[in-house]
């Protein structure tokens, strides 16, 4: 089943902190966050598994509740770089590690 | 650039025909993984291949078929084309197949966009 992810869209300027929210109705291995820039491929950001939680970028860092099968993804001092689309994936037990990403929250950050 | 080759990066085609997609992942990575991504739906995964195996299956239909060769590329074959399975279809690929933890990261190609008229 594929997460839910919010919000859909948010714009920033730069320096601002945003937050994306992951959640599913199932439990939890792992999620991973990808960022797609318009008309290029998704880039891996980073991968929480249960019980841990890991960073993968200097101002980007991401949080796992496994009690609530939540994640959030932390953009602090934004930059124009950071614009894009920012997908969440999760990989469920039972599922054979596939990922099922959600629909994706769009960032813009302007100047 | 992902070390992720894909070709070809645009194909048009016309409903009916069969064209075939192809993959070669980063040097060292034994898992294969085809997306389809389309305006409404989002990164849909199809399929996944490791080592030459089918190890999971996404929403991949029975027109849809792929497979893994032994120099580990990959190819995704669409049959019977109809308008809706006009979409940008990725490859990606990782070391391992885990799920989660290192080596199961993916790193996808630039894509394949299909416009079936």
């Amino acid at each position: 089943q594929q997460p839910v992810q919010s919000p859909q869209a948010v714009i920033l300027r730069e320096g601002e902190d945003a937050v994306i929210n992951c959640s599913s109705s199932k439990a939890l291995y792992s999620v991973h966050w990808y960022r797609q820039k318009h008309g290029e491929a998704p880039v891996f950001l980073m991968i929480l598994l249960k019980g841990g939680e890991q960073k993968g970028h200097d101002k980007i860092s991401a949080s796992f509740n496994e009690k609530k099968q939540q994640s959030s993804l932390y953009l602090t001092a934004s930059q124009l770089s950071y614009s894009g689309t920012y997908f969440c994936g999760t990989v469920s037990g039972g599922s054979n590690y596939k990922l099922t990403f959600g629909k994706g929250t769009l960032l813009t950050v302007n100047p | 650039d992902s070390g992720v080759t894909q070709t070809p990066k645009h194909l048009i085609t016309a409903t009916g025909q069969r064209v075939t997609l192809r993959c070669s992942p980063r040097s060292g990575d034994l898992s294969v993984y085809w997306y389809q991504q389309s305006l409404d739906q989002g990164l849909q995964f199809l399929i996944q291949y490791y080592n030459g195996e089918e190890r999971a299956k996404g929403n991949i239909l029975e027109r849809f078929s792929a497979q893994q060769f032994p120099d580990l590329h990959s190819e995704l074959n669409l049959s019977s084309l109809e308008l809706g399975d006009s979409a940008l279809y990725f490859c990606a690929s990782s070391v391992g197949y885990s799920g989660g933890g290192p080596g199961s990261e993916q790193f996808f190609g630039p894509g394949t966009r299909l416009t079936v008229l």
